[in-house]
C-alpha cells in the first residue's frame, strides 16, 4: 500500500516568518502535486512536479521534488496571513488509473 | 469556464436514508473521480468512473454504496441506509485524460451529515 506522511500536522507561525512542509513515502511516485484547501472548499491545485530534482517555484512558495522521487517539499518565505489554510501533497497511485493518494495535510496557521 | 459542480453543498439525512451526490465535471472532461474527507483525516479515494463505466472502484465501502456516471447527467454517488460514519465531506474531481501526470480539478464538496 502507498503512502504519504507528511509533516508537521499543524504549524503556527507569525507573519514573515519562513516554513517548510514535508512529504515523504518509501514508495516511488510517477509526480506528485500540492494542494491548498479553505475551509469549506475543495482541495484547489497549486503544482505538480514531475521530474525528480524538480524545483518549482510560485511567488513565494518554492516546491521540491526529490531525487529518488520519493519525497517533496513545500518552502514557503515571508509567510503571510493570506498563506493561512490546509496543504496537501497528493500523488499518483501505482494502479495507473491516476487515482490520488493523499498525505494528511499540514494544518498553517500565520499570525500578523 | 464553469469549474466542477457539486450539489447539494450541504446534506442532512437521518440514520437510515439515503443520500445523493450529484458532480457535474467540468466542461470536456470525462473522467470523474470521488474522495472521501472525514473529520481531521486526509482525502482518501473511493471510486473513478468514466462515462458509463466504472474503471477503478477499490476504495468504495462494500455496502451500501454505489456510483455512476451515464452519458446524459452528471456522476451520482449514492448511499444507501446511512450511518453515522458516513458524515463526512465527499469531493469530486474531474480530468481531462487519466494520464499518469493528469491534473484533477476539485469540486467545492458535499457535506453530508447523518444525524
Amino acid at each position: 500500500t502507498q503512502l504519504l506522511e507528511q509533516s508537521p500536522q499543524f504549524l503556527s507561525i507569525q507573519e514573515g516568518e519562513n516554513l517548510t512542509v514535508y512529504c515523504n513515502s518509501s514508495s516511488v511516485f510517477s509526480s506528485l502535486q500540492w494542494y491548498r484547501q479553505e475551509p469549506g472548499e475543495g482541495p484547489v491545485l497549486l503544482v505538480t512536479v514531475v521530474t525528480g530534482g524538480e524545483v518549482k517555484k510560485l511567488k513565494r512558495l518554492t516546491f521540491q521534488f526529490g531525487d529518488a522521487r520519493k519525497d517533496s517539499s513545500l518552502h514557503i518565505t515571508a509567510a503571510q496571513p493570506g498563506d493561512t489554510g490546509l496543504y496537501l501533497c497528493a500523488g499518483i497511485g501505482s494502479s495507473n488509473t491516476g487515482k490520488l493518494i493523499f498525505g494528511q495535510g499540514t494544518t498553517l496557521q500565520v499570525k500578523p | 469556464n464553469a469549474g466542477v459542480m457539486q450539489n447539494p453543498r450541504h446534506l442532512v439525512r437521518r440514520r437510515g436514508q439515503e443520500a445523493r451526490l450529484r458532480c457535474s465535471p467540468m466542461k470536456g472532461h470525462s473522467h470523474v473521480y470521488w474522495y472521501r474527507q472525514l473529520p481531521e483525516e486526509g482525502l482518501k479515494f473511493m471510486v473513478y468512473l468514466q462515462k458509463e463505466n466504472i474503471i477503478d472502484e477499490s476504495g468504495m465501502p462494500k455496502e451500501r454504496f454505489s456510483a455512476e456516471f451515464p452519458k446524459e447527467g452528471p456522476s451520482i454517488l449514492r448511499i444507501q441506509q446511512v450511518v453515522r460514519g458516513d458524515s463526512a465531506a465527499y469531493f469530486c474531481a474531474s480530468s481531462p485524460t487519466a494520464a499518469t501526470y493528469n491534473e484533477q480539478f476539485f469540486g467545492p464538496g458535499t457535506r453530508l451529515t447523518v444525524l
